[in-house]
C-alpha cells in the first residue's frame, strides 16, 4: 500500500525550531519529487515547498512565507522526507502534510499523508 | 490572498450541475502550467481529483470534469450527490516554479 506518514508535530514557542518527518512506503521514494503543504486552522491549503529527486539534483523550492526559515531535505536510503522549521512564528501554526508529486500525473500531488499538527504559541 | 482565485462557496441540489472557477494570471495558469484539483472532505487530507487540467485518476467518477482556457480553469460536477459536499482546491505553479493553490471553495449540497 502506498503510504505517507508524518510525525514530529507539537507545541513550540515563537522563535523556536521543529523538525517534521515523513515516512514513505509502498513506492520507489527516490523516483519522486516531494512536497510539503500546510493548512492553518479553518483556512485553505498553502504550498510550503518541494524537493526534486536525485536525477534533478534534489533541487528545492520554497514559498516566500517560509524561505530562509524552513529547509526541506530527504534521505532516499530511509525513504524519508524532512522539514526543518526555524524561527517559527505564530502564523506557522497549521497542519503540515507531505505529498508525493507524480510525473505520471503531470506533477500533481497524488498521494498525501494524514498530516501532523504544529502549534506555535507562548 | 491566494495567487489563484476561487469563489468561497457554491451550492446545488442533488442531481444538479455545479462549476467552480479558478482564475490565475499570465505568470501562472496563463503561462501554460497545468491545473490540478483536489477534494478535501471534512477532517481528511486532500485527495487528487483532476490532474493535468482535464484528467481523472483511476477511481474518480466521471461526474467530475476539468477544463482550462487562458488564465482560468474550471471544475464541473454533474449529478451532484450528498457525498460531494467538501472543500475543493485548484493548484498550479508560477513562473518561479513555486506551487500555488486557490483559496478553496466550499461545496454545499442542498
Amino acid at each position: 500500500e502506498v503510504q505517507l506518514v508524518e510525525s514530529g508535530g507539537g507545541l513550540v514557542q515563537p522563535g523556536g525550531s521543529l523538525r517534521l518527518s515523513c515516512a514513505a512506503s509502498g513506492f520507489t521514494f527516490s523516483d519522486h519529487y516531494m512536497d510539503w503543504v500546510r493548512q492553518a486552522p479553518g483556512k485553505g491549503l498553502e504550498w510550503v515547498g518541494s524537493t526534486r529527486n536525485r536525477a534533478n539534483s534534489y533541487t528545492t523550492e520554497y514559498a516566500a512565507s517560509v524561505k530562509g526559515r524552513f529547509t526541506i531535505s530527504r534521505d532516499d536510503s530511509k525513504n524519508s522526507l524532512y522539514l526543518q522549521m526555524n524561527s517559527l512564528k505564530t502564523e506557522d501554526t497549521a497542519v503540515y502534510y507531505c505529498a508525493r508529486t507524480s510525473g505520471r500525473y503531470y506533477y500533481a500531488m497524488d498521494v498525501w499523508g494524514q498530516g501532523t499538527t504544529v502549534t506555535v504559541s507562548s | 490572498q491566494s495567487v489563484l482565485t476561487q469563489p468561497p462557496s457554491v451550492s446545488g441540489a442533488p442531481g444538479q450541475r455545479v462549476t467552480i472557477s479558478c482564475t490565475g494570471s499570465s505568470s501562472s495558469i496563463g503561462a501554460g502550467y497545468d491545473v490540478h484539483w483536489y477534494q478535501q472532505l471534512p477532517g481528511a487530507a486532500p485527495k487528487l481529483l483532476i490532474y493535468g487540467n482535464i484528467n481523472r485518476p483511476s477511481g474518480v467518477p466521471d461526474r467530475f470534469s476539468g477544463s482550462k482556457s487562458g488564465t482560468s480553469a474550471s471544475l464541473a460536477i454533474t449529478g451532484l450527490q450528498a457525498e460531494d459536499e467538501a472543500d475543493y482546491y485548484c493548484q498550479s505553479y508560477d513562473s518561479s516554479l513555486s506551487g500555488v493553490f486557490g483559496g478553496g471553495t466550499k461545496l454545499t449540497v442542498l
